[in-house]
């Protein structure tokens, strides 16, 4: 099993291109996250899906929008970069989001830099 | 609101030491989950133990021991005979039994052991 995966792994976009982050979990869970990690900040959640079809906001949701495309993939999307968005983005899932005992499990992560 | 700090920012110790990571915690909830991540130099970020707030009994996995104290909000992380490989930036993190409840990290400690 591979576990959590995400594509790109490393990514340059010029600021206010847009572009497409894929997360694709085979363990079968229900819930999933995207994550931002920056110096200092420890992990910040941007959206998360609780089960397939729900999409809900986390701490930093701004300038960016998601899709749960079936229960395996969940994607984040910049529509228009802005350097303020250079960071490192975590795709992470769980059994269940219902309770706080289910593990996060997290995928490789993508760094992105915009300029 | 829930809260995860880890004061230590950065600990150096040389190979075979032994090495505790400080994390004090937050929350109002009477059930709630801890959690330790590892993140080596490489990036991905690793799970390492969960633990419920009814479960006081200090774990131990190999050189790696856990340390939890309700009465003190604490949930320390001890490396014995530390190695080289133990290099790497720890997360504590910490959810509650609060419907859809979120993961909140600490800002993690960075862990340098040299040989």
């Amino acid at each position: 099993n591979a576990g959590v995966t995400q594509t790109p792994k490393f990514q340059v976009l010029k600021t206010g291109q847009s572009m497409t982050l894929q997360c694709a979990q085979d363990m079968n869970h229900n819930s999933m996250y995207w994550y931002r990690q920056d110096p200092g900040m420890g992990l910040r959640l941007i959206y998360y899906s609780a089960s397939e079809g729900t999409t809900d906001k986390g701490e930093v949701p701004n300038g960016y929008n998601v899709s749960r495309l079936n229960k395996r993939e969940f994607s984040l999307r910049l529509e228009s970069a802005a350097p303020s968005q250079t960071s490192v983005y975590f795709c992470a899932s769980s059994v269940t989001r219902t309770s706080g005992r289910e593990t996060q499990y997290f995928g490789p992560g993508t760094r992105l830099l915009v300029l | 609101a829930q809260k995860v700090t880890q004061a230590q920012t950065e600990i150096s110790v040389v190979e075979k030491e032994d090495v505790t990571l400080d994390c004090v915690y937050e929350t109002r909830d009477t059930t709630y989950y801890l959690f330790w991540y590892k993140q080596p130099p490489s990036g991905e970020l690793v799970f390492l133990i969960r633990r419920n707030s009814f479960d006081e009994q200090n774990e131990i996995s190999g050189r790696y021991s856990w340390n939890f104290q309700k009465s003190t909000s604490s949930f320390n992380f001890t490396i014995t005979a530390s190695q080289v490989v133990d290099s790497a930036v720890y997360f504590c993190a910490l959810t509650s039994n609060s419907g859809y409840s979120t993961l909140t990290f600490g800002k993690g400690t960075m862990l340098l052991v040299s040989p």
